[in-house]
């Protein structure tokens, strides 16, 4: 029944090693969003798709990038991580209104060692 | 800008206790507001949520109305159980262009439930 599933749950990869992380969804929806949350904070959105429409937040570090190559699937790409990259990265989808929930994944949580 | 306010935590109470957790808002427009809940290790689930002004959102005995006046969206059960202990997050949506709706979150309020 899982609607957004992340995978993995955990990735461990190495300061300034490449590491992807994926989403998929069952939902179709229009939107996509990659959120980055650290310890006891709330969820900071990075970027959303609206279909192919990639927007990125203002503050979003360069070193983070994504990639939807079709309705279901986004991929986040962390170029080069460091120590300050690790968190809990959580996937989200949503029809992109106002009065419409989100509907996240259970997260990766990311550590980099 | 959009924002949210939210309670301070952490919040520890016992058993059958009720519960509030304060939530206020600044928003351009009418925005939509919700109640997320986030259970170790897992990510958000939708608790409830209201569209408009007088609204009252409630789901699994949790309760919140959507208050213009006092720009509030307040979170309330009358009997916690152990199993509500997780963090809580308020949130809005202010309706800009279709297809770029993004929720802003508060910071979350972590309650423990204790037996």
């Amino acid at each position: 029944d899982a609607m957004v599933i992340q995978n993995p749950r955990y990735q461990v990869t190495q300061f300034g090693k490449p590491v992807t992380l994926s989403c998929s969804q069952t939902l179709n929806h229009n939107v996509m969003y990659w959120y980055q949350q650290k310890s006891s904070q709330a969820p900071k959105l990075l970027f959303h798709y609206y279909d192919k429409d990639f927007n990125n937040e203002a503050d979003t570090p360069d070193n983070f990038q994504s990639r939807r190559p079709n309705t279901s699937f986004c991929f986040l790409d962390i170029r080069s991580p460091g120590l300050g990259d690790a968190a809990m990265y959580l996937c989200a989808t949503s029809w992109g209104q106002k009065n419409t929930e989100a509907f996240f994944g259970q997260g990766t949580r990311l550590t980099v060692v | 800008g959009n924002s949210v306010t939210q309670m301070e935590g952490p919040v520890t109470l016992s058993e059958e206790a009720f519960l509030t957790i304060n939530c206020t808002y600044t928003a351009t427009g009418y925005p939509s507001l919700f109640w997320y809940v986030q259970y170790p290790g897992e990510g958000l689930q939708l608790l409830l949520k209201a569209t408009k002004a007088d609204d009252k959102g409630s789901n699994k005995g949790f309760e919140a109305t959507y208050r213009k006046e006092t720009t509030s969206f307040h979170l309330e059960k009358g009997s916690v159980q152990v199993s509500d202990s997780a963090v809580y997050f308020c949130a809005l949506s202010a309706g800009a262009n279709f297809g770029n709706e993004k929720l802003t979150f508060g910071t979350g309020t972590r309650l423990t439930i204790i037996p």
